[in-house]
């Protein structure tokens, strides 16, 4: 049973254009909501998260939105940059949850100069 | 600089033996993970601990093993009896109060192949 869905495996966009990246989650019991960007090999790194009582959060050039009644999620990222090539996660946790974090399966964004 | 160390980044060990990965931070958390990624897969939640010396199985526990006997450190064995060990082993931590409560950061994981 996967709590949180990345249906896209792999995203590519132009140099300076918008990169879209979605998730979806089931449990309604997640209040909190983090992207993490990972390169071959290393750790990821966290990129920006949202709480269940906002619908938006920006930072820099990433923006996530989510969509409580939907159950969706979305990272925006404006301009994109060949940088941000990198293999891009979801995760959501519940309060009370011992601050475990269920991820998606990812996806890679690919970012063409 | 505060952050976490894993070591060693790469790992070789034959069929049938023990191994056990390194996991250090310095940012005082109290809450450490293990993850383990296989390729085209999200990361799986192998075991967790929120304090010294307690800690909890995750969803793949099995021929796993942890201990955490300092805050600092939780350390990871991976026994001969984990029937597909070769993967890349993730440790993350994260503060359990306080403005990041929730969001964990990682360490630069570890390879493990099983020959």
């Amino acid at each position: 049973d996967q709590q949180v869905k990345q249906n896209s495996p792999s995203l590519s966009v132009q140099e300076g254009r918008i990169s879209i990246l979605n998730c979806d989650y089931t449990n309604s019991m997640f209040d909190y909501f983090l992207w993490y960007k990972k390169y071959p090999a290393e750790g990821p790194t966290f990129l920006i998260s949202i709480s269940s009582i906002k619908d938006k959060n920006e930072d820099g050039r990433f923006t996530v939105f989510l969509n409580k009644s939907a159950k969706h999620l979305s990272l925006h990222i404006v301009p994109s940059q060949p940088g941000d090539s990198a293999v891009y996660f979801c995760a959501a946790s519940a309060t009370g949850n011992t601050g475990k974090l269920i991820f998606g399966q990812g996806t890679t964004l690919q970012v063409k100069p | 600089d505060g952050g976490i160390t894993q070591s060693p980044k790469y790992l070789f060990r034959k069929e049938g033996q023990n191994v056990t990965l390194s996991c250090e931070q310095n940012l005082n958390h109290d809450a450490m993970y293990w993850y383990r990624q296989d390729p085209g897969q999200g990361l799986r939640l192998i075991y967790y601990s929120q304090i010294v010396n307690d800690f909890q199985k995750g969803d793949i526990a099995e021929g796993y093993s942890v201990s955490r006997e300092k805050k600092e450190s939780f350390p990871l064995t991976v026994t001969s009896a984990q029937k597909n060990p070769t993967a890349f082993y993730l440790c993350a931590s994260s503060a359990l109060a306080g403005a990041r409560f929730g969001t964990q950061y990682f360490g630069p994981g570890t390879r493990l192949t099983v020959l």
